[in-house]
């Protein structure tokens, strides 16, 4: 089993739509919660962190933490076509955190 | 302007050719990773240095070499016993990120460099 499981994917919508991205964690050594996002043959850049458990808000971006039920996840309201690419939960433990652990990566497809 | 370059950005191998991929940061970064990325899978992790002329071995490790002579640069030859060596090599430098929690870091990624056995 992986440490860190996102839903496969891919996902389409429409403009406008509302998005959940969700992950699971199974190890709860992990302390730090990240949402990364990559386009298409680009690296990977940081979209979101989140360490207490309950919501955090950035614009159109929430993400959730719920460490009793070792779950993250990315809201993304009102959708752009610009929000069009994989995203990526990555999880840290305090010790060695630069080791970071990826999930597989969900792909999103925002259509006009 | 700070931040991470790799090159090539498309990079093709013979069959029992080793080829060395560059990574180059100038963001004043003691952590440097190397990470392979295959279609609809995450990041595995190839080698990691945390500081110069020292590096560890990752997740995937066999069949690639790395060097850290210097703080900017980290290199990764990716020698002719890597059996399955066409993928998309991203290259990052990790920094602390103090003040977010515990355990926080914070990655920044090169464009990625594409390699092909052909």
């Amino acid at each position: 089993q992986k440490e860190v499981e996102q839903d496969p994917g891919p996902l389409s919508v429409p403009e406008g739509a509302i998005v959940s991205l969700n992950c699971t964690y199974s190890n709860s050594a992990f302390q730090y919660f990240m949402w990364y996002r990559q386009y298409s043959r680009k690296g990977p850049e940081l979209l979101m962190y989140t360490y207490s458990s309950g919501n955090k808000e950035d614009g159109r971006f929430t993400a959730q933490l719920n460490r009793a039920s070792q779950y993250i996840s990315l809201l993304i309201r009102d959708s752009k076509l610009s929000d069009s690419a994989t995203y990526l939960c990555v999880v840290n433990q305090v010790t060695n955190a630069g080791k970071s652990t990826f999930g597989d990566g969900t792909t999103l497809t925002v259509k006009p | 302007d700070g931040g991470i370059t790799q090159s090539p950005k498309y990079l093709f191998r013979k069959e029992g050719q080793n080829v060395t991929l560059s990574c180059e940061q100038n963001l004043n970064h003691d952590a440097m990773y190397w990470y392979r990325q295959d279609p609809g899978q995450g990041l595995r992790l190839i080698y990691y240095s945390q500081i110069v002329n020292d590096f560890q071995k990752g997740d995937i490790a066999e069949g690639y070499s790395v060097s850290r002579e210097k703080k900017e640069s980290f290199p990764l030859t990716v020698t002719s016993a890597q059996k399955n060596p066409t993928a998309f090599y991203l290259c990052a430098s990790i920094s602390r990120a103090p003040g977010r929690g515990p355990g926080s870091t914070e990655a920044f990624f090169g464009q990625g460099t594409r390699l092909t056995v052909v």
